[in-house]
């Protein structure tokens, strides 16, 4: 099974500055006949199901803002929250999806400071 | 607009079995594999099952092997999880959820999710 760690477990950040999550695959989710990272963000609010935030690493879903960005490649990926919002206020989830079963890390709690 | 609303979580006792049902709308849903996946209390994300989109292939995650089983109703649009043989670390919100694009594969992220169901094994 792909293992996917999440780091950190939580973070708290002031409105209007930037959040960072991380997320780390214990193997590649690069499928080389595609080039395609097979890696995924949620985001759950409270008391809400998750939400797909950004496909493919870095492909942000429709409708969704554009303070949110995905990078990284093979085993390594970011989140990256610019000018954070209260709306904002969630757990955040990666998901990979390169092998069955499909996994999750653990989640980051985001939090206003 | 696209729905999930999933059915049937109660309380059961450990050994017992339970039914969830999600009724689809809003697309065509022959066309896409779907998914089940749960969250207990205070937890992260798991996913359980899914299933292809004529129902002849599913996958599961190895704690629920043989003992749950996923199946659909196209004529319906329903999804379904027989669940035998419950435990306490199977209580958990149970969500269904959809394949994010109609491709035929089993590798694919979700989306959208329904408001989930919850089931708790005690005794």
């Amino acid at each position: 099974d792909i293992v996917m760690t999440q780091s950190p477990d939580s973070l708290a950040v002031s409105l209007g500055e930037r959040a960072t999550i991380n997320c780390k695959s214990s193997q590649s989710l690069l499928y080389r006949s595609n080039n395609k990272n097979y890696f995924a963000w949620y985001q759950q609010r409270p008391g809400q199901p998750p939400k797909l935030l950004i496909q493919w690493a870095s492909t942000r879903e429709s409708g969704v803002p554009d303070r949110f960005s995905g990078s990284g490649s093979g085993t390594d990926f970011t989140l990256t929250i610019n000018s954070l919002q209260a709306e904002d206020v969630a757990v955040y989830y990666c998901q990979q999806y390169y092998s069955v079963p499909l996994t999750f890390g653990g989640g980051t709690k985001v939090e206003i400071k | 607009d696209v729905r999930l609303v999933e059915s049937g979580g109660g309380l059961v006792q450990p050994g017992g079995s339970l039914r969830l049902s999600c009724a689809a709308s809003g697309f065509t849903f022959s066309t896409y594999w779907m998914n089940w996946l749960r969250q207990a209390p205070g937890k992260g994300l798991e996913w359980v099952a899914n299933i292809k989109e004529d129902g002849t292939e599913a996958k599961y995650v190895a704690s629920v092997r043989g003992r749950f089983t996923i199946s659909r109703d196209n004529t319906n649009n329903a999804l379904y999880l027989q669940m035998h043989s419950l435990r306490v670390e199977d209580s958990a919100v149970y969500y269904c959820a959809r394949d994010v694009r109609a491709v035929d594969s089993p590798y694919n992220c979700f989306d959208p999710w329904g408001q989930g169901t919850l089931v708790t094994v005690s005794s």
